[in-house]
């Protein structure tokens, strides 16, 4: 049963514009959402999170939504960089810490 | 800052040994540990998640006596991978969490390949 769904398994971008990733949960128990960054054969790098109290955290280059009612959040990047390019993680945790992850969606930044 | 480093970055190893893989959280200490496991072109599966000083608790499907984890402290983990074989050969990433922004966030180690051979 996927908790939490990313259903753009790819995404490409031009250098320079912006990238949005959408996720979205089926679970009202998660209460603190994350995205992480990863290279193949690497660990996941976090990136940045928000509070469900919340509804937009900006951090840098990153920009993280949340709309509680449609259970949907999603990532911005602006302006997107060829250092972007990896696969982007969108996690959910319950109360006890406990995270559930998305596939994943690959990035590629093109010059 | 939060920094969690895993030893060894990869190993390779006969059938029906065992492995052992540890985890550290090197500037902060972990109120929790984890451990995951990645398959190829897939999302991090959920193992085990480790408190220090308690037992484990593993996911629905993971053998606890197979993949034996020890909580020695608040910036150690280590995960032994009892009798290995080839279907264990994986990708494993823990993680240490840490409290901030009114929620968990773990950060990941670099990762183990295993292989079993």
């Amino acid at each position: 049963d996927q908790q939490v769904k990313q259903n753009s398994p790819s995404l490409s971008v031009q250098e320079g514009r912006i990238s949005i990733l959408n996720c979205d949960y089926t679970n009202s128990m998660f209460d603190y959402f994350l995205w992480y960054k990863k290279y193949p054969a690497e660990g996941p790098t976090f990136l940045i999170s928000i509070s469900s109290i919340k509804d937009k955290n900006e951090d840098g280059r990153f920009t993280v939504f949340l709309n509680k009612s449609a259970k949907h959040l999603s990532l911005h990047i602006v302006p997107s960089q060829p250092g972007d390019s990896a696969v982007y993680f969108c996690a959910a945790s319950d109360p006890w810490g406990k995270l559930q992850f998305g596939a994943g969606t690959q990035v590629v930044v093109t010059p | 800052g939060a920094v969690v480093s895993q030893h060894p970055s990869r190993v390779i190893c006969k059938s029906g040994t065992s492995v052992k893989i540890e985890c550290r959280s090197l500037d902060f200490q972990a109120t929790t540990m984890f451990w995951y496991r990645q398959f190829p072109k897939q999302s991090l599966m959920l193992m085990a998640t480790s408190n220090e000083g308690s037992k484990a608790t593993y996911e629905q499907g993971v053998e606890k006596d197979k993949f034996l984890i020890n909580h020695a402290s608040l910036t150690l983990s280590t995960l032994t991978v009892t009798s290995a074989h080839p279907e264990d050969s994986s990708f494993y990433i823990c993680s240490a969490s840490l409290r901030r922004d009114r929620g968990e966030t773990q950060y990941f180690g670099p990762g183990t390949r295993l292989l079993v051979l």
